[in-house]
């Protein structure tokens, strides 16, 4: 059964510094997502990508986040300036977006754990 | 804006008792409602949703759930619950004909004792 993959499962890094996650959305999926779950709290949306665009951002993302699908395969989350707070398990997902108004089932990868220190 | 309150942050019960997970959530507008399971070092997994028609759905692993709109509720249960349950549950809702944003609970620890 195809599935959301996501690399690295664990990150750790210094605050200032830039990561990237990467994901692999299921291949014939067209919507793309990233969500956070910082621990102990809700799991928060942070963006949704659509033909090569976002098609919509939370208020958490703000300029230091970026998405991009750089080829054919790969969906990646930069953060350019990493902070305390960006601590948190990210997770991200894909639907099929044929059917839209919210009514997709999203597929979730396991998630990258960062902790920034 | 939608909410989500899901009301017990951890539910222990024995194997083979029944168990309900609540959910409530706050809408101004008509919404779709799911519940997501996440297995230990596993992604979120779909369990069931409710778009429209029989407020009674049925899921995989057993599962059912009701999604009642005078309550605004949508509890999940099982009648008889296995140990490979034990596992994280979360309530989500997305706005009909709005954006495909998925709005989560804090999640229910389900912890299933032998």
């Amino acid at each position: 059964e195809p599935e959301v993959t996501q690399t690295p499962s664990h990150q750790v890094t210094q605050m200032g510094q830039e990561v990237i996650l990467r994901c692999v959305p299921i291949s014939n999926h067209l919507y793309f997502y990233w969500y956070r779950q910082i621990l102990g709290q809700k799991v928060e949306f942070l963006v949704s990508f659509y033909n090569n665009e976002i098609s919509e951002k939370s208020e958490i993302f703000d300029d230091q986040f970026s998405v991009e699908r750089p080829d054919g395969s790969n969906f990646t989350l930069k953060i350019r300036s990493t902070k305390l707070e960006d601590s948190a398990m990210y997770f991200c997902a894909s639907s099929l977006g044929l059917a839209g108004g919210g009514q997709e089932t999203q597929y979730f990868g396991p998630g990258t754990r960062l902790l920034v220190l | 804006a939608q909410s989500v309150t899901q009301l017990d942050s951890q539910v222990p019960v024995f194997e083979e008792a029944p168990v309900e997970l609540r959910c409530n959530y706050s809408s101004s507008v008509s919404v779709y409602l799911f519940w997501y399971v996440q297995y230990p070092n596993q992604g979120l997994q779909l369990l069931l949703k409710y778009l429209s028609g029989s407020t009674l759905v049925k899921g995989i692993n057993g599962f059912e759930a009701e999604f009642n709109k005078s309550q605004t509720s949508f509890h999940l249960r099982k009648p008889s619950v296995h140990i490979s349950d034990t596992a994280e549950y979360f309530c989500a809702v997305t706005t009909q004909g709005g954006s495909e944003k998925l709005v989560f609970g804090k999640g229910t620890k389900l912890t299933v004792n032998p």
